[in-house]
């Protein structure tokens, strides 16, 4: 089935420690975008890709890196993660103009100690 | 700029009862607007959308939505709630402000009693 794929499902990390958390897809979609998701703020957009080669900063960027060196896989990394990071993180896709849908992994669930 | 308000964190009905979710948005271009579910421990779905033409869009499980650019709403409506109705909704936008980008509102937890 087509889809998002987000690995892994859910982490619990200590603070201080590197971490990737993976976003691959299959539907050939131009762009592509992590989201986190925290309870009464909803979903905030973290950093986004055009198309391949290319990103771009989101509402809340900080401590986040992203790459984007194909079409199918877009990771966010935490270099060093904090307990304010601990959140549900999703990764979407779409196929690029701003009338297009989002399609959404099952996201990952992150806890920062 | 944009931005998107849902008025109601929280919003519980009878079964059988009217749904209404209420979203104000702002956007400096003309909007496209959408609306998601989101179930249990799952990713969000796409409920409708409002791109360009008729102003009132249908979208999956019965549920409906009117753009009312005066008003700068996009309110969701369903005539009658069913229990499996129960999740959380989020009003999106976006718009041609240089990148592919989508503004949530904080989500609308939907209840539906028995």
């Amino acid at each position: 089935i087509a889809g998002i794929t987000q690995a892994p499902t859910s982490q619990i990390l200590a603070a201080g420690r590197r971490m990737t958390l993976r976003c691959t897809q299959d539907m050939r979609h131009n762009a592509m975008y992590w989201y986190r998701q925290d309870l009464g703020l909803g979903l905030r957009l973290i950093h986004y890709s055009n198309t391949a080669g290319t990103t771009g900063k989101g509402e809340v960027p900080d401590g986040y890196s992203v790459s984007r060196a194909n079409t199918d896989d877009f990771p966010l990394t935490l270099a060093s993660a904090v307990p304010s990071q601990t959140s549900v993180y999703f990764c979407a896709s779409s196929e690029g103009p701003n009338n297009s849908p989002l399609h959404f992994g099952n996201g990952t669930r992150l806890t920062v100690t | 700029a944009q931005s998107v308000t849902q008025l109601g964190s929280h919003v519980s009905v009878s079964e059988g009862a009217l749904v209404l979710l209420r979203c104000n948005y702002s956007s400096s271009v003309p909007p496209y607007l959408f609306w998601y579910v989101q179930y249990p421990n799952q990713g969000l779905q796409l409920l409708l959308k409002y791109t360009t033409g008729a102003t009132l869009v249908k979208g999956i499980n019965g549920f409906e939505a009117e753009f009312k650019k005066s008003e700068t709403s996009f309110h969701l409506t369903k005539p009658s709630a069913h229990m499996s109705d129960a999740a959380e909704y989020f009003c999106a936008v976006t718009g041609n402000t240089g990148g592919f980008k989508t503004i949530f509102g904080a989500g609308t937890r939907l209840f539906v009693k028995a």
